[in-house]
């Protein structure tokens, strides 16, 4: 059974970057393609990026200055980068599996505040 | 983008009855060329990440009590629960992975009337 864990800073200084890793266990990480979603405190769901097995990614437009996703087949991981974060970009970040997302990891809450 | 919408925003059923979520794509999600519909439910319960439903807009995963049942073509689906059960109160999402960047509908409350 695959299992995703974020891990990485709960708290972030405005202007900062926010860095979050996905460690993937229970299956290959070259295998498939694997994403980042956000979820503001009491808000709905918002695609952030994904990378694929090739290595290729793509990114939502809205946040694509500033986010960069990145993986680590050595370490079964993959990674977000989000820069010069606002209290907007307060949420719980979560990593999930394909493009219909069919396994999640318990999410993390980032929050941006000094 | 694709815009999902989703209605009702909230909603109330007694236990036992039937639950109808709808979702309104702003175009298309349909891939010709192996004929699917690209639309995911997705149900939240507090504290919890959204877990997979209904998959193809239709096909529901495994493990998912066959009360849950997904329909739909062309820009309309409908998430349907035939017998409401307690542990159903939740926010349900619908998403479309046709394509970038994929995208969510506002989501839906669901709970015990």
């Amino acid at each position: 059974q695959v299992q995703l864990q974020e891990s990485g800073p709960r708290l972030v200084k405005p202007s900062e970057t926010l860095s979050l890793t996905c460690t993937v266990s229970g299956g290959s990480i070259s295998t498939y393609y694997w994403s980042w979603i956000r979820q503001p405190p009491g808000k709905g769901l918002e695609y952030i990026g994904s990378i694929y097995n090739n290595g290729a990614t793509s990114y939502n437009p809205s946040l694509k200055s500033r986010v960069t996703i990145s993986v680590d087949t050595s370490k079964n991981q993959f990674s977000l980068k989000l820069t010069s974060v606002t209290a907007a970009d307060t949420a719980v970040y979560y990593c999930a599996r394909r493009m219909l997302f069919d396994r999640w990891g318990q999410g993390t809450l980032v929050t941006v505040s000094s | 983008d694709i815009v999902l919408t989703q209605s009702p925003d909230s909603l109330a059923v007694p236990l036992g009855e039937r639950a109808t979520i709808n979702c309104k794509s702003s175009q298309m999600v349909l891939d010709s060329s192996n004929n699917r519909e690209y639309l995911t439910w997705y149900q939240q319960k507090p504290g919890q990440p959204p877990k997979l439903l209904i998959y193809w807009a239709s096909t529901r995963e495994s493990g998912v009590p066959d009360r849950f049942s997904g329909s739909g073509s062309g820009t309309d689906f409908t998430l349907t629960i035939s017998s409401l059960q307690a542990e159903d109160v939740a926010v349900y999402y619908c998403q479309q992975y046709y394509g970038t960047p994929f995208t969510f509908g506002q989501g839906t409350k669901l709970e015990i009337k």
